[in-house]
């Protein structure tokens, strides 16, 4: 069974980059699209970015000056940066893949999430 | 970027009631990108509907997908206590991805 499990950076301080880490077990991470949602407050569910294993990328076009998403096929995981991060970016992030489903894609499988809160 | 309205924002019901739940786009929407998700306290999202109509994988026969152009539905026939939960529309196409702001189903 495919398990995504994402990194507790917990708290950032406002102007700060944060950094998360989604690490994939069960299954390779190559072959596959990968992306990362948020849910914050202000905004509710939030896509922030999605990246095929070999590195192409899309971004949302709302955070798209701050954001960073890489992979890293060895380790089996991928991983996000925010940059100048605010209250606003206050929230819950998931990873998930994203697959093929006939003429679809879809969010298969999901980690948890894990709650970052932008305070100093 | 593609809005979803969902309706009502709240819909209180008893199990084996009927559950209708809106969405509109703010502009046409492909059928094939347009899916349902379900959300329990401290969970992640669960998609349930992808396609406009297909239930994902291990998804019970009671919950429908319908709809196309701007207007989708979620139905819910028959609705069970592990059913009360947030349910959320979402769009995509080949640059943006977009959640609704999401219904939630409550006794």
């Amino acid at each position: 069974q495919l398990q995504l499990h994402e990194s507790r950076p917990g708290l950032v301080k406002p102007s700060e980059t944060l950094s998360l880490t989604c690490s994939v077990s069960g299954g390779s991470i190559s072959g596959y699209y990968w992306g990362w949602i948020r849910q914050t407050p202000g905004a509710g569910l939030e896509w922030i970015a999605t990246m095929l294993y070999s590195g192409t990328t899309y971004y949302n076009p709302s955070l798209k000056s701050r954001v960073t998403i890489s992979v890293d096929t060895s380790n089996n995981q991928f991983s996000l940066k925010l940059t100048s991060v605010t209250a606003a970016d206050t929230g819950v992030y998931y990873c998930a893949r994203r697959r093929q489903a006939g003429s679809s894609w879809i969010f298969d499988y999901w980690g948890q999430g894990t709650l970052v809160t932008v305070s100093s | 970027e593609i809005v979803l309205t969902q309706s009502p924002g709240t819909l209180s019901l008893s199990p084996g009631e009927r559950a209708t739940l809106s969405c509109r786009a703010s502009q046409s929407v492909n059928t094939n990108y347009f899916d349902w998700y379900q959300q329990k306290p401290g969970q992640a999202p669960r998609l349930l509907i992808y396609g406009s109509s297909i239930r994902a994988t291990g998804v019970p026969d009671r919950f429908s997908g319908s709809g196309s152009g701007t207007d989708f539905t979620l139905t819910i026939s028959r609705l069970e206590p592990e059913d009360f939960a947030v349910y959320y529309c979402e769009r995509y196409d080949s640059s943006s991805l977009s959640f609704g702001g999401g219904t939630k189903v409550e006794i």
